[in-house]
């Protein structure tokens, strides 16, 4: 059964501590994205890639970092860096270039 | 840098009235994509245009892509229930083939029986 999937679905941290969002897909897609959602806002995009070893900066990437090692594997991670850190992020992958996005089913992260 | 503006940020219908959202970028889009995400859930993709004043259809859903490429809109015919969840417009940077989509804020609907 194709998709995305996400871990966990909640995360608890405490206010300083790094901590690491998953996200694997199956569907063989070359691109992969990181956005978070807050109320009211949309979805803001964090960081993509386009391929393997290689990825960018989106609108909203400081204090957030990524990898990209494996296709099917795009970990986000949350640093203490990120002033605003509670929210739902959500990871999504698609075939190369403007094509439908398919999403995973989020994490939501609270900060405490 | 590029934006996408979406009006309204919420909208409260009788079911069986229409509802349109509209969608408008500061610069001229490749393309623009409408998703749709129900409450507690992750966003759905409905459709992509990609010409300038398309139209396209999928049953009570019509959507349209501006002469200019530059705004968009999803109109609902009769609603149902079933389409209660927020609508959001994404669109595609005319410059580079990278798939980067800029969303916009989307406009949550709400359906009373």
């Amino acid at each position: 059964d194709g998709g995305i999937t996400q871990s966990p679905k909640y995360l608890f941290r405490k206010e300083g501590q790094n901590v690491t969002l998953s996200c694997e897909q199956n569907l063989n897609h070359d691109a992969m994205y990181w956005y978070r959602q807050d109320p009211g806002q949309g979805l803001r995009l964090i960081y993509y890639s386009q391929i393997v070893n290689d990825f960018q900066k989106g609108d909203i990437a400081e204090g957030y970092s990524v990898s990209r090692e494996k296709k099917e594997s795009f970990p986000l991670t949350v640093t203490s860096a990120q002033k605003n850190p509670t929210a739902f992020y959500l990871c999504a992958s698609s075939m190369s270039g403007y094509i439908e996005q398919f999403f995973g089913p989020g994490t939501r992260l609270t900060v405490l | 840098g590029q934006q996408v503006m979406q009006i309204p940020q919420y909208q409260h219908v009788q079911e069986g009235e229409d509802f349109t959202t509209y969608c408008n970028s500061s610069t001229t889009l490749s393309n623009i994509q409408w998703y749709k995400q129900r409450p507690g859930g992750h966003p759905v993709f409905l459709i992509q245009l990609v010409k300038s004043g398309e139209v396209k259809k999928q049953k009570r859903l019509t959507f349209q892509f501006g002469e200019a490429k530059k705004n968009s809109s999803l109109h609902i015919t009769a609603t149902q229930t079933t389409d209660v969840g927020t609508y959001f417009c994404a669109g595609g940077e005319w410059s580079g083939n990278t798939g980067k989509l800029i969303f916009g804020q989307g406009t949550t609907l709400q359906v009373k029986p």
